[in-house]
């Protein structure tokens, strides 16, 4: 299985401020047949199930706020909230899809 | 689409348990469906998924031996079953649906399932 790591553990952001959550993969999970990375972002609320936010990398799910952004290739990835809001707070998880799916452990989110 | 699952389930060691998930919507045939569980403070973990056009179940190595995934086509609803029940198999239970590519753009309410003796 490809392991996810993600850093920081916990990270605490003003409002208004850019929030930079990184995931890590033990093995590539950019595709030589479709020359896309198989990676996705969830956002997690207490008490809720998972949202997609972001899949192939960096394309933003159905009614995903514009500040949600996602970049990187291969196997370094970056979640970027570019304005963090309050309904932001929350744990973030990375998940590959290119083989078996797997998650990340997350990065809980605060406000500073 | 919309997922909904069955409700909380209290086991004991060595039981088994059966949940289910029953989905509703448009254009359910193209979707995939499967089960991630979540334990506390823990990210989620993949269990199993049915791709739309296969008639067996594909399952994650720590998984396949003891959970088994079912469906009814004709009501739309999946089942878990997952057999010899231990206290880190305690826990929320999501049904997830979405692209057979394999994120997940939909999610059950989720079902959590404590085993304690």
């Amino acid at each position: 299985d490809i392991v996810l790591t993600q850093s920081p553990d916990s990270l605490a952001v003003s409002l208004g401020e850019r929030a930079t959550l990184n995931c890590k993969s033990g093995r590539t999970v950019l595709s030589s047949a479709n020359y896309k990375n198989h990676l996705a972002w969830y956002q997690q609320k207490p008490g809720q199930p998972p949202k997609l936010l972001i899949f192939w990398a960096s394309t933003r799910a159905s009614g995903v706020p514009e500040r949600f952004s996602g970049s990187g290739s291969a196997t370094d990835f970056t979640l970027t909230i570019s304005s963090l809001q309050p309904e932001d707070v929350a744990t973030y998880y990375c998940q590959q899809y290119y083989s078996t799916p797997t998650f990340g452990p997350g990065t809980k989110l605060q406000i500073k | 689409v919309q997922l909904v699952q069955s409700g909380a389930e209290v086991k004991k060691p060595g039981d088994s348990v059966k949940i289910s998930c029953r989905a509703s919507g448009n254009n359910l045939n193209v979707y995939t469906i499967g089960w991630v569980r979540q334990a506390g403070g823990q990210g989620p973990e993949w269990m199993a998924r049915f791709h739309p056009q296969s008639e067996t179940p594909r399952y994650a190595a720590d998984f396949e031996d003891r959970v088994s995934m079912t469906r009814d086509k004709a009501s739309g609803t999946s089942f878990l079953e997952v057999n010899r029940l231990t206290v880190a198999d305690s826990g929320v239970y999501y049904c997830v649906g979405g692209p057979p590519i394999g994120w997940h753009e939909y999610w059950g309410q989720g079902t959590l399932v404590s085993v304690s003796s």
